[in-house]
């Protein structure tokens, strides 16, 4: 009965790597996040859809694309790895109109060698 | 601007109360929040206040707001180890549902 879940939960890879992180939420909710969580914990919103539908695009380089296929998954491509792109990396989701309560997955970390 | 401070750490003993402090720029957000965080794990929404509401009281935590001064505070009774956590404060920015949180307070709950 996981609400959010993120698959894998630890990813090492090498620099110039691309991978992907996947996201899904069971919450029947709307609108989803990406947030990364730096080594000194301060968390920072990347991405947020609603409906299939970009609605947030931070300042967050091209190699970083969101890909949502329908309303309950919402993915993360990184293309060409680097070191400094090393962190945890959460989803989130909430129900628009709800006082945006948002619900996170247990996170991605994400070791860049 | 977008900007949410929080102190780094504080220290309590178990059974004290914990106060973890927050300040926010922005006067137009609706919500705020505050999430724990243990060691590893994710984020764990523990309460959210509405901006009309000056203060918001579940079992053991209160929430204070004072708009007028852009603070929000955690009030924590009887503070148990199991509370040993970062709590994060967290406003939202606008429509789009967007999150800025502060910096992360850790509680650190000794015996």
């Amino acid at each position: 009965d996981t609400a959010v879940s993120q698959t894998p939960k630890y990813l090492v890879t090498q620099m110039g790597n691309d991978k992907s992180i996947k996201c899904e939420q069971n919450l029947g909710h709307d609108t989803m996040y990406w947030y990364k969580q730096d080594s000194k914990k301060f968390l920072k919103i990347m991405f947020s859809y609603n409906n299939k539908e970009l609605i947030i695009n931070e300042t967050v380089p091209n190699r970083f694309s969101p890909k949502s296929p329908d309303k309950a998954h919402l993915n993360l491509h990184i293309n060409s790895l680097e070191l400094g792109d090393s962190a945890v990396y959460f989803c989130a989701s909430s129900q628009a109109g709800k006082g945006y309560e948002q619900y996170f997955g247990p996170g991605t970390r994400l070791t860049v060698t | 601007g977008e900007d949410v401070e929080q102190s780094l750490f504080l220290s309590v003993r178990e059974g004290d109360s914990s106060v973890i402090n927050c300040t926010y720029t922005d006067s137009s957000s609706t919500y705020l929040y505050w999430y724990k965080q243990e060691p590893g794990a994710g984020l764990q929404l523990l309460t959210y206040i509405f901006s009309n509401m000056d203060m918001k009281q579940d079992q053991r935590l209160t929430v204070l707001l004072n708009k007028k001064d852009k603070h929000l505070s955690l009030r924590i009774a009887d503070t148990q180890t199991g509370d040993s956590a970062i709590y994060f404060c967290a406003e939202i920015y606008n429509q789009g549902g967007k999150l800025i949180f502060g910096q992360g307070t850790e509680l650190s709950v000794k015996p």
